[in-house]
């Protein structure tokens, strides 16, 4: 029921392309879904979030998807760009916990 | 300084050593965060602190010892690790449980 489950584990798309990475969640009192993006040598970062009370949420490049019925959600990174190469973490909260349930991460290489 | 700050930033210890990490946040947040990472799993939460105070440990092994003397501040003590305790650790903080800011982390290599 605290499980995020993330796919893939890595993903290679071309210059200018489009990255999607999924997560799943069980735990409907998960209310707070942000993702994080990590470069090596780096701590993780957020990247952008979502609640669940809209299905789309889009920042710049970043676009979040998500599902409630299907308790699902996704990452979008449009023109994707070398510099976007890094680990993505998906993860979830119920409202007002500290504690962050995290995917397991893909790591994102795009290729010039 | 500035954000969440972490050292050392790489540690090799034996099994018998006793080191700490040490981490400091700069954002005038009132809560801190342990978490492990290791490779291909996803990070796990280890200690929270709230205003000092540890409101959450994670049936972390007591071989792994928090320590926050103020809200600025936090350590952790480690002694008797194992091998399979080698994993980078990540301190974070936020204000209540508003977005957690990470520092660069400590690799941490047992031998």
């Amino acid at each position: 029921q605290q499980q995020v489950k993330q796919s893939p584990q890595s993903l290679i798309v071309q210059k200018g392309g489009i990255s999607i990475i999924n997560c799943a969640y069980e735990n409907t009192a998960f209310d707070y879904f942000p993702w994080y993006q990590q470069f090596p040598g780096k701590g993780p970062a957020l990247l952008i979030a979502i609640r669940p009370d809209v299905s789309e949420k889009k920042e710049g490049r970043f676009t979040i998807s998500f599902n409630k019925s299907a308790k699902q959600f996704s990452l979008h990174i449009m023109d994707s760009q070398p510099g976007d190469s890094a680990t993505y973490f998906c993860a979830a909260r119920r409202e007002g916990a500290q504690k962050l349930v995290f995917g397991q991460g893909t790591r994102l290489t795009i290729n010039p | 300084e500035t954000g969440v700050t972490q050292t050392p930033r790489h540690l090799v210890m034996g099994m018998t050593n006793k080191k700490s990490l040490k981490c400091e946040q700069h954002l005038g947040h009132n809560a801190m965060y342990w978490y492990k990472q290791s490779a291909k799993k996803p990070l796990e939460l280890m200690f929270v602190y709230n205003f000092k105070e540890q409101t959450e440990n994670n049936s972390v092994p007591s071989r792994f010892s928090p320590e926050c003397p103020n809200s600025s501040h936090l350590f952790l003590h480690l002694h008797t690790l194992q091998p399979e305790d080698s994993a980078l650790y990540l301190c974070a903080s936020s204000q209540y449980a508003d977005t957690q800011y990470f520092g660069p982390g400590t690799r941490l290599t047992v031998l």
